[in-house]
């Protein structure tokens, strides 16, 4: 299994452009995460999904954030606009209901300048 | 509100040592306690997985040991390689959210 797939691995934008990020959960997970980890404040669950279904955004900072997962292979989060404060790695992460035990994609770094 | 501590938060060690990173909890009705390992600029990588039953997990020369009850745990990394230097996380899924904690890390720098 090639592991939860992210894209891009790096972004770089100006204050106020669309983000959109990508995550591609590993085949059979039916449940899925956003996190973001910034120095500051480390690694924070941003919203997570069960069987494509919204479950908890409330780590969803501002409405500038969105996610959408329109099937069991694919994910987006968006930030729009995004400003530079939103610069940070943002990671995917997929598991099952039934273990709880998470299996993370290797990030996407984000700078807005 | 889950809250999750990791001392120390950054620990330098010559090669061949035995070495103890502790994690420590503030809610103890957890699910399940995980341990991760993160290298500069990449992915966090499952170290081990302690199920809120279960007292400790080996694999290889990692142990991790859980006391829910005192809401803590620790990870034991015995004959450290450099290999072994790393970020070191922590985190427990907790809350009927099932929403998994972490602590902020130990870095560790096993020199050679």
């Amino acid at each position: 299994d090639a592991g939860v797939i992210q894209s891009p691995r790096h972004e770089v934008t100006e204050m106020g452009q669309e983000v959109t990020l990508r995550c591609k959960p590993i085949s059979g997970h039916n449940s899925l995460f956003w996190y973001r980890q910034t120095m500051m404040r480390g690694l924070e669950l941003l919203i997570y999904f069960n069987n494509n279904v919204p479950i908890d955004d409330s780590g969803m900072p501002e409405d500038r954030f969105s996610a959408k997962m329109p099937n069991a292979s694919f994910s987006t989060l968006k930030i729009q606009p995004s400003e530079p404060r939103d610069s940070a790695v943002y990671f995917c992460a997929s598991g099952t209901s039934g273990s709880y035990e998470q299996y993370f994609g290797p990030g996407t770094r984000l700078t807005v300048t | 509100k889950q809250e999750v501590t990791q001392i120390p938060a950054a620990l330098s060690v010559p090669e061949g040592e035995n070495l103890v990173l502790n994690c420590s909890f503030t809610d103890s009705a957890i699910y399940n306690l995980q341990w991760f390992r993160q290298d500069p600029g990449k992915g966090l990588t499952s170290l081990l997985l302690i199920q809120s039953s279960q007292r400790e997990q080996t694999s290889g020369r990692l142990n991790a040991s859980l006391d829910k009850s005192s809401g803590r745990s620790t990870l034991y990394i015995a004959a450290s390689q450099p290999g072994d230097s790393a970020t070191y996380l922590c985190a427990v899924l907790s809350g009927s959210a099932r929403q998994l904690t972490f602590g902020s890390g130990t870095q560790l720098t096993v020199l050679p």
